[in-house]
Order: structure tokens, then sequence, then C-alpha cells
């Protein structure tokens, strides 16, 4: 069975960095693309970026570059996003999900991480 | 980047009718390369829909999807007591692969 297992919820503080993860399992790991996708509360999806596991390239929308860094580690089959410097508007849901070239539908999605900034 | 639009914003509509969904981009979407996703309340979105008409597995057949260039519709003939979600178009042939923002499908 295809799954893909986010990190639990976190609460931080403007300014404090944050990874979270993404852990697949029930598939070559590798040879799928991993999207992050953001969910503000209440609101609607947010394609941020796409990475390929097998050789870590990675591609940004315009609107998330250089805000997040997204990485991944094939040798344990997890991806991940990070911040170095959160601020409150990163608030949000975040979901990875998986598709099986850089332009295919995302067929199997995380449970999702909720990140909270407040001071 | 291509923004996609979806009308109505919300959908009231009884079980048992029929429900259609639009989904207008601003350029054409290479080779359908459009899918719809359900979301329910408190989960993760499903994919319902890719290549503008093809049912992802296990997807009831009474979910379709129909468009071509820029104009896209998701059909869902007899609604189900467990239809009414939030539903998403995304292109995905020109990245940034956008969203669109979102259709309410609620009980009336």
């Amino acid at each position: 069975e295809v799954q893909l297992v986010q990190s639990g919820a976190e609460v931080k503080k403007p300014g404090e960095s944050l990874k979270i993860s993404c852990k697949g399992s029930g598939y070559n790991f590798a040879v799928y693309w991993i999207v992050w996708v953001r969910q503000m509360p209440g609101k609607g999806l947010e394609w941020l970026g796409i990475i390929y596991p097998s050789d870590s390239s990675t591609r940004y929308s315009p609107s998330f570059q250089g805000q997040v860094t997204i990485s991944a580690d094939k040798s344990i089959t997890t991806a991940y996003l990070h911040w170095s410097s959160l601020k409150a508007s990163d608030t949000a849901m975040y979901y990875c999900a998986r598709s099986y070239t850089s332009d295919s539908p995302l067929d199997s999605w995380g449970q999702g991480t909720l990140v909270t900034v407040s001071s | 980047e291509i923004v996609l639009t979806q009308s109505p914003g919300t959908l009231s509509l009884s079980p048992g009718e029929r429900a259609t969904l639009s989904c207008r981009a601003s350029q054409s979407v290479s080779s359908s390369y459009l899918a719809w996703y359900q979301q329910k309340a408190g989960q993760a979105p499903r994919l319902l829909i890719y290549g503008a008409s093809r049912r992802a597995t296990g997807v009831p057949d009474r979910f379709s999807g129909s468009g071509s260039g820029t104009d896209f519709t998701l059909t869902i003939s007899r609604l189900g007591p467990e239809d009414f979600a939030v539903y998403y178009c995304q292109q995905y042939g020109s990245s940034p692969y956008t969203f669109g923002q979102g259709t309410k499908l609620d009980i009336k």
C-alpha cells in the first residue's frame, strides 16, 4: 500500500527555523516526484514546489522561491520542507503528495502537517 | 503562471441532484493536463479525475470530467451524501502547477 506519512504538528515562534518531513513507503520512492502544497486556514490549495528524490532536482513556485527549501533523502525515503526563519503568515496546513512525473497528477497524499507560528 | 478560476464558489444542491462545476484557465492547458480533487473537512485532498476526463482508481462512475483548452467541467451525475465537499481543479502542464480556488458543494 502506498503511504506518505508526515511529521506531527508544530508550534513555533516567528524567526525560528523548522523542517517538516514526509516519509514514503509501499513504492519506489526515488522515482516518484514529491510535491508540497500549502493550505492556509479556511483557504484553498497552493503549489509550493516539487522534488525528484533520485537526483534532488527541485523546482519552486515563484511565489515561494527563497521562502522555503525542499529536499529529500532517498536512502530513508523521506522528503522535507524547511524554513530558516518563520513568519506568522507561514501558519498553515502543509501536505506532501506524489506524482509519477513532474507533469502528472497528485495520486497519493500525506495526512498533512499543521504549522502554527505565533509569538 | 496559469490562473484557474472555478465557478460557482458555492453550489447548494440536494442528494440525488446533478452537480456541474466549472474550471476556466487563463491560458490553454497543454495536453489536457487538468485534474480534479475532492477535499472533505479535516482530510487531505483525493484525486478524482486526471487528463481532464480519466477517473482515478476507485472513483465511482457518477464522477465525470470533460473539456479542453481553457474550459473544463466536473459533473457528478447523482449526488450522494458523501459527495458534499470542496472540489479543486489543478493544471499540471505548465509549472507552477496551479490550483483553482475551489468550489464548495453543500447540502441544500
